[in-house]
């Protein structure tokens, strides 16, 4: 079974800022089928990317993801306060599509 | 727009069975996978198993000898069953439809485990 790890554990910026959200896989994600969402307090989660780098439809262009085998990166490239939320990971090349333990972004 | 809305008790005893299910609305399950997440208070996301709709499953292992997860096309739903529950398993159970990540998820149901 993948295991995912998600760091840093919390991420404070301002406004306007670069985030940069990493998550490492135990093993090399198969066809890079990695996805990233969203999760807001009291909200279901939103999926903002899929195949590590595709942009999910209605996503603004700030967020981009990267990366392949077991690195993999979400950027926000200007954070704006809506942003402010938990992002996880999670992989579905092997079996078993567990999620990483998410990082937290807080705007300041 | 596809919607999705779990229902069943909010409250369980624990060894009980949680049954709870998943009605989707605004589009078929045929043609894809479907997921159970579930989520602790202020904790991250499990992901429980998900269904094809064919009826072919995958469970999370930590949970496999004690969960089971069903299709029923004609109703256009999904179920979870989820034996001997424990405190532990108290969360936010979330239905969601798989189509390259999850990308359509029900608010989510509240269960808790107590006596």
């Amino acid at each position: 079974e993948i295991v995912l790890t998600q760091s840093p554990g919390i991420l404070s910026l301002s406004p306007g800022e670069r985030a940069t959200l990493s998550c490492r896989a135990s093993q090399s994600v198969n066809n890079n089928y990695l996805v990233w969402y969203q999760q807001k307090p009291g909200q279901a989660p939103r999926r903002l990317i899929f195949r590590a780098s595709i942009r999910a439809a209605g996503i603004p262009d700030r967020f981009s993801g990267s990366g392949s085998g077991t690195d993999f990166t979400l950027t926000i490239g200007r954070l704006e306060p809506e942003d402010s939320a938990v992002y996880y990971c999670q992989e579905h090349g092997s079996s078993s599509w567990t999620f990483g333990p998410g990082t937290k972004v807080e705007i300041k | 727009q596809v919607q999705l809305q779990e229902s069943g008790p909010g409250l369980v005893k624990p060894s009980e069975t949680l049954s709870l299910t998943c009605a989707v609305s605004g589009g078929s399950v045929n043609h894809y996978y479907w997921g159970w997440i579930r989520q602790p208070p202020g904790k991250g996301l499990e992901w429980i198993g998900h269904i094809y709709y064919t009826g072919i499953t995958n469970y999370n292992s930590s949970l496999e000898s004690r969960v089971t997860i069903s299709v029923d096309t004609s109703k256009n739903q999904l179920s979870l069953r989820l034996r001997s529950m424990t405190a532990a398993d108290t969360a936010i159970y979330y239905c969601a439809r798989w189509n390259e990540g999850m990308d359509h998820w029900g608010p989510g149901t509240l269960v808790t485990v107590s006596s």
